[in-house]
């Protein structure tokens, strides 16, 4: 079963900052957070991960608080092209696991 | 990051009937995996592709329906055996090295009748 929860859906509109939440209260010291996203019919597609600290892209910023049991995925000027499902996964990389994809967050950007 | 092709990128079957995916990675990879993801929903695990010997499977997915191949590190197979309308998913693979970020490809979407 997934590790992490989001809410169903969001809406942010163009050119705001879309702010996602994740709950993972019961990561573990070793578990990243990585964060995918699904734009419709094509595979999902890499957006950031971390482990403790903050992390920026040129897609993203992952904000980690400092317990790790919850993050924030912040895309800073969203688009239309950014209506997607995200996802919030946590995984331990040094295993060399698979990604375990809970319901996501279905964000809608709009005009 | 790495690029991959899967093929068919879609298709049409006959129930019992059985399909192969292809999945070509354009670089060495530690990790493949595959995954089905249905009609509205998340994706699901199907199994872990290791590379000269027997794939990993997940709870409720069985070699005998998922035969898995993985000659080499760069590519995998994925059959759908004896199909069903239940079987009617898109089909994902997945790749990357042992740590990191793992990457997919865009899938096969299958349809049975």
């Amino acid at each position: 079963d997934a590790k992490t929860t989001q809410p169903p859906s969001m809406d942010c509109a163009e050119g705001r900052a879309a702010n996602l939440p994740c709950n993972h209260s019961t990561i573990s010291g070793n578990e990243y957070v990585y964060w995918y996203r699904q734009i419709h019919s094509q595979g999902p597609q890499y957006i950031i991960h971390g482990l403790k600290n903050n992390e920026t892209n040129e897609m993203a910023s992952l904000i980690i608080t400092e317990d790790r049991k919850s993050s924030t995925l912040i895309l800073p000027h969203a688009t239309l092209r950014d209506t997607a499902v995200y996802y919030c996964i946590v995984r331990v990389v040094s295993a060399g696991t698979a990604l375990i994809f809970g319901k996501g967050t279905t964000l809608s950007v709009s005009s | 990051s790495a690029v991959i092709s899967q093929k068919p990128s879609r298709d049409i079957c006959q129930r019992g009937t059985s399909l192969t995916i292809q999945c070509q990675v354009d670089s060495q990879v530690t990790m493949m995996f595959w995954y089905r993801q249905q009609p509205g929903q998340s994706l699901t695990l199907i199994a872990t592709a290791n590379q000269g010997s027997e794939a990993t499977y997940e709870s409720g997915f069985v070699i005998d329906k998922f035969p898995i191949s993985r000659p080499n590190l760069t590519f995998s197979t994925l059959t759908v055996s004896n199909m069903s309308p239940e079987d009617s998913s898109i089909y994902l693979c997945s790749a990357g090295p042992n740590t990191g970020e793992l990457f997919f490809g865009e899938g096969s979407r299958l349809t049975v009748l």
